[in-house]
């Protein structure tokens, strides 16, 4: 059974359309991340939840953001996507320091 | 800063054994992670290792440590084509998973 969900697994949006992704776990994990992996990279991360302290990676961009209404579910927003966030982005959760569980990913298109 | 290094490329023939390599910076790591990425798919734990400890076997998995040289290895015995994947070392800093580049094995029949 799938411990983290993210929805949907594809996105295509236009240019400056805001978009939201979605994630949520059954591991009752305090800690959830959102992660940016382009192509051939490694994931990079934008920012994380420890519990509800949110923590921004210093050069996330401001039109990144994230939201996280209770333990299981985690968003996060591009509030005007440009062509250079078409990426995949990767939800991540850990118990503590503990090992993560990815989820599948969103592979999110800008056109 | 934090750094993950690996090498990028990898090929072995079905039945070799592979060896992925990965050097890390932060002697503080409590824990050090192999993940396997398949195309269009998420991060996959394969396996981890306790900074103290200096080997941890798993089925086909070995992960070695040094952590004298922050030297990191996963070797695979008896490679199969189903292991073609990218293969990711990651070390904890802070609360930030800090992955390496990945090491993309390629499996030749």
């Amino acid at each position: 059974d799938a411990m983290v969900i993210q929805n949907p697994r594809y996105q295509v949006t236009q240019f400056g359309k805001p978009v939201t992704l979605s994630c949520s776990q059954t591991l009752n994990h305090n800690v959830m991340y959102w992660y940016q992996q382009k192509s051939s990279q490694a994931p990079k991360l934008l920012f994380h939840y420890y519990d509800k302290d949110f923590n921004n990676e210093a050069d996330t961009p401001d039109n990144f953001q994230s939201r996280r209404p209770n333990t299981s579910f985690c968003f996060l927003d591009i509030r005007s996507p440009g062509l250079g966030d078409t990426a995949m982005y990767l939800c991540a959760t850990s118990r503590g320091s503990a090992e993560a569980f990815f989820g599948q990913g969103t592979r999110l298109t800008v056109v | 800063g934090e750094d993950v290094e690996q090498s990028l490329f990898l090929s072995v023939r079905e039945g070799d054994s592979s060896v992925i390599n990965c050097t890390y910076t932060d002697s503080s790591s409590t824990y050090l992670y192999w993940y396997k990425q398949e195309p269009g798919a998420g991060l996959q734990l394969l396996t981890y290792i306790f900074s103290n400890m200096d080997m941890k076997q798993d089925q086909r998995l070995t992960v070695l440590l040094n952590k004298k040289d922050k030297h990191l290895s996963l070797r695979i015995a008896d490679t199969q084509t189903g292991d073609s994947a990218i293969y990711f070392c990651a070390e904890v800093y802070g609360q930030n998973f800090v992955f390496g580049p990945g090491t993309r094995l390629s499996v030749l029949p």
